[in-house]
């Protein structure tokens, strides 16, 4: 069965510092990888999805994720971190051609000054 | 206007009442999409929708129902309220041609007392 793991539950960096939030996800063909992220009271807003070509992909607010299919993994990057980036960041896969999306259990981003 | 919409945004009610949840949406988007989000758990689905007469249990159906009055229109009732149903709720919807990205409404935040 598909599933997404995000191992980090909580991550504290400090503003201007780059960031890394890693995810993994199990999965039997070529997935469709998703980054949400939800700022407080907020709903969920799409960062940046991966479908095919470029293991590299550019999403909004500088951030960036990269595929490796060797590490089954999608971790999301942002060079320098702003406080405005504080908030709970989601991973997801697209189940295949279900329509469905499997969400990992989120890590939640704290940036100090 | 946001394109995905909830009412309400926040609601408290008491044990045993039957309370409903409304999405709607102006994407023109087929599917629509109930889910509910824990802390630690991340998202959850609740039920789907392919279009008006296509209703499916996701994981955590059991105490929820659904009704797709309409394309743009997905709610989703619980028929009798009971306190593990505190959570916050998303409605989501996507198109069969967007490769799965799913777009996201604001959430409604259910304390069941």
């Amino acid at each position: 069965a598909q599933s997404v793991t995000q191992p980090d539950i909580h991550i504290t960096v400090s503003e201007g510092a780059s960031l890394e939030l890693r995810c993994n996800y199990s999965y039997g063909a070529t997935p469709y990888l998703f980054w949400y992220v939800q700022s407080p009271g907020q709903g969920l807003q799409l960062l940046l999805k991966y479908f095919s070509g470029d293991t590299l992909v550019q999403g909004i607010k500088g951030f960036e994720a990269e595929f490796k299919r060797s590490q089954s993994s999608f971790n999301l990057r942002k060079p320098s971190v702003h406080w405005s980036d504080a908030a709970e960041y989601f991973c997801a896969v697209g189940a295949g051609n279900t329509g469905k999306l499997i969400f990992g259990q989120g890590t939640t981003l704290q940036v100090k000054p | 206007d946001a394109d995905v919409t909830q009412t309400p945004r926040n609601r408290i009610t008491k044990t045993g009442k039957r309370i409903m949840l409304e999405c709607s949406q102006t994407k023109g988007h087929d599917r629509m999409y109930w889910y509910r989000q824990d802390p630690g758990l991340g998202l959850r689905l609740i039920y789907y929708s392919f279009d008006v007469k296509d209703i499916n249990k996701g994981e955590i159906s059991d105490g929820y129902s659904v009704s797709r009055q309409a394309q743009a229109k997905f709610s989703l009732s619980l028929e009798s309220a009971i306190p593990n149903q505190t959570a916050l709720y998303f409605c989501a919807t996507s198109g069969w041609d967007s490769q799965e990205t799913q777009y996201f409404g604001p959430g409604t935040r259910l304390l069941v007392l």
